[in-house]
């Protein structure tokens, strides 16, 4: 199985300013059909998980361009250019290039 | 509205069944890759497994700690994607999500999700 590492789990950050969370995969993403298929979601508190990028940079329609992701192979970012206090919540990294599709442990993003 | 309704958690006893559904509205179920996903309280997401659309072929594949103990199904008339889950172990306990993929390479829905509970 693809095994996908976050890091940090934990991330206090200020309102305003820059956030970013890296998934780290086991075995490289890219798929035979050139695509990778490497997705963030995003939790908020009481809530479930929900889209905001796939194909590790596509921003599903509705998702504020603050967030962004980016990487190739093994290693992969997701951005959030200025923290809003919605943000708050867990932000986990999913591949499903390979099966068993899987998860990151999930990343807490809490304001300071 | 694109929706997914979860249904038919509770409370079971372990070694029991218990049978989830997920209705589908506002696009076409028929095109879709369906799926679930749990929660453990206060854990992470795991994946369970997923059935491809009846057009790319209906495959459907399982997570190993619950394969041979559930079934995916989906119901093109009912629009109803459903999780028949047998010999319940107080591991299987969790939130369980139903998600589906209308855009290749991305489950763009997610549902509200349905608790499952498995306690003696």
């Amino acid at each position: 199985d693809i095994v996908m590492t976050q890091a940090p789990l934990s991330s206090p950050v200020t309102l305003g300013q820059p956030a970013s969370i890296s998934c780290r995969s086991s075995q490289s993403l890219g798929h035979s059909d050139a695509d990778t298929y490497l997705s963030w979601l995003q939790q908020r508190p009481g809530q479930p998980p929900r889209l905001l990028i796939y194909m590790v940079s596509k921003r599903l329609s509705g998702v504020p361009d603050r967030f962004s992701g980016s990487g190739a192979g093994t290693e992969f970012t997701l951005k959030i250019s200025r923290v809003e206090a919605e943000d708050v919540g867990v932000y986990y990294c999913m591949q499903i290039t390979q099966l068993p599709h899987t998860l990151g442990q999930g990343t807490k993003l809490e304001i300071k | 509205e694109v929706q997914l309704v979860e249904s038919g958690g509770g409370f079971v006893k372990p070694g029991g069944s218990l049978r989830l559904s997920c209705a589908v509205s506002g696009f076409s179920f028929r095109n879709a890759w369906m799926g679930w996903v749990r929660q453990a309280p206060g854990k992470g997401l795991d994946w369970v497994g997923r059935i491809k659309s009846k057009a790319d072929g209906g495959t459907i594949d399982y997570t190993a700690p619950v394969k041979g103990r559930v079934v995916i199904s989906g119901d093109d008339s009912r629009n109803t994607l459903d999780l028949q889950m047998n010999s319940l172990k107080t591991e299987d306990t969790g939130v369980y999500y139903c998600i589906a993929s209308r855009t290749p390479g991305a489950y763009d829905v997610w549902g509200q999700g349905t608790m499952v509970t498995v306690s003696s």
